[in-house]
């Protein structure tokens, strides 16, 4: 079995604020890391995915980084707003093309 | 449209009920998954493949079964062996390669 963590398992924020969750994932057969949001009933959506070591990406007011060597990622979301409030998932492609997930960030900002 | 289809979104049996669920996708997609969802977990993968007529357990095989007769699907059979079946399950499927998963909008199995 395959651990891929996320913290924290929830977060809320107030409008504004910005955040960060966190991903951790093995270091050896790595191949990518994703990011998804998944809000309620609705499927999960790719926010990013992320391959080189010290990859960066931003879509709109979020943001990812990586580092495979020590086995985390950083996703970020500047000024949040409520309608960012869904679940936040990482998840790990090994070189066998097994996809882990984390257990996800449930993150509600308040307005 | 394009896109990732399971059905049904509510399924109830009784317990000792084989039961199948259905993923079918027209993204022409190599890798299909499977993973079930807890109350309060993440998902865990169950089953999944790279190609047709082959695939692989992941971490929680046991009492389930999977074929891959075809590209676009790859159904899910919940077997009597499944101790605790009553969960959220979810289909997903990617291409090869570094790209971004996509996913059905699952099916909630309830085992009375």
């Amino acid at each position: 079995i395959l651990n891929v963590e996320q913290s924290p398992q929830s977060l809320h924020v107030q409008e504004g604020d910005s955040t960060n969750f966190t991903c951790s994932f093995p270091s050896s057969n790595f191949y990518a890391l994703h990011w998804y949001r998944w809000e309620t009933a609705k499927s999960p959506e790719a926010l990013f995915v992320m391959t080189l070591n010290g990859d960066e990406k931003k879509k709109g007011r979020i943001s990812a980084t990586l580092n495979t060597k020590e086995g985390y990622s950083y996703l970020y979301i500047k000024g949040s707003q409520p309608e960012d409030s869904a679940t936040y998932l990482c998840a790990f492609l090994n070189t066998g093309n097994q996809f882990y997930f984390g257990t996800g960030t449930s993150l509600t900002v308040i307005p | 449209d394009g896109g990732i289809t399971q059905s049904p979104k509510y399924l109830f049996r009784k317990e000792g009920q084989n039961v199948t669920l259905s993923c079918e996708q027209n993204l022409n997609h190599d890798a299909m998954y499977w993973y079930r969802q807890d109350p309060g977990q993440g998902l865990r993968l169950i089953y999944y493949s790279q190609i047709v007529n082959d695939f692989q357990k992941g971490d929680i095989a046991e009492g389930y079964s999977v074929s891959r007769e075809k590209k676009e699907s790859f159904p899910l059979t919940v077997t009597s062996a499944q101790k605790n079946p009553t969960a959220f399950y979810l289909c997903a499927s990617r291409e090869q390669g570094r790209t971004e998963a996509f996913f059905g909008q699952g099916t909630r199995l309830t085992v009375v």
